[in-house]
């Protein structure tokens, strides 16, 4: 069966930084995009970040744009998500999901989150 | 950026009743268009894509309508296990994919 699973989240300082991991299981990874999703606490779903399945490909939202990269490697099964220059905006609960099918953006598999909480 | 407005944003309603969910996108995004259920503690969970295609595994109770600008989720006859946080997500234009502010479900 599919699985994600995130690691990595913490509590950091403003201005540090934090490498957060999703370890996929149970499918062809390197078939998929995989994509972050953010939710801060008590509200809505924000996306992220893509990587396309070879890894050439990565988009961003234009608030984490400069600060964060996505990457994989299709040989762990791993995509990561590295988080620069983090404010107090950017605490929330952090998502790795699979698309659902090449480019759709559309998520049909999540992981079960990992709470990044920036705060000095 | 496509803006998505979801209506009510919390609903009471009794079990075994109809629920109907709106959700209304600024621009139109076609049919490309999706629902996730997120339960207290959990990750979403996709119900409906294609404005109207269950996902996998998804009970038949819940059915999407709707193209171009307004969408609908109901829920036909709701079980306990419903009562949750919905949202709707564009995937039309992008970046960015888009969601509402979601609706939430209570047991009334």
């Amino acid at each position: 069966q599919v699985q994600l699973v995130e690691s990595g989240g913490g509590v950091v300082q403003p201005g540090r930084s934090l490498r957060l991991s999703c370890a996929a299981s149970g499918f062809t990874f390197s078939r998929f995009g995989m994509h972050w999703v953010r939710q801060a606490p008590g509200k809505g779903l924000e996306w992220v970040a893509v990587v396309g399945d070879d890894g050439s490909a990565r988009v961003y939202a234009d608030s984490v744009k400069g600060r964060f990269t996505v990457s994989r490697d299709n040989s762990k099964n791993t995509v990561w998500l590295q988080m620069d220059s983090l404010a107090n905006e950017d605490t929330a609960v952090y998502y790795c999901a699979r698309e659902l099918s090449h480019g759709n953006w559309l998520f049909d598999y999540w992981g079960q989150g990992t709470l990044v909480t920036v705060s000095s | 950026e496509i803006v998505m407005t979801q209506s009510p944003a919390t609903l009471s309603v009794s079990p075994g009743e109809r629920a109907t969910l709106s959700c209304r996108a600024s621009q139109s995004v076609s049919s490309d268009l999706a629902w996730y259920q997120q339960r207290p503690g959990q990750a979403p969970r996709l119900l409906i894509y294609g404005a109207s295609t269950r996902a996998t595994g998804i009970p038949a109770r819940f059915s999407g309508s709707g193209s171009g600008t307004e969408f609908t989720l109901t829920i036909s006859s709701l079980q306990s296990e419903d009562f949750a946080i919905y949202y709707c997500q564009q995937y039309h234009n992008r970046p960015p994919v888009t969601f509402g502010q979601g609706t939430r479900l209570e047991i009334k």
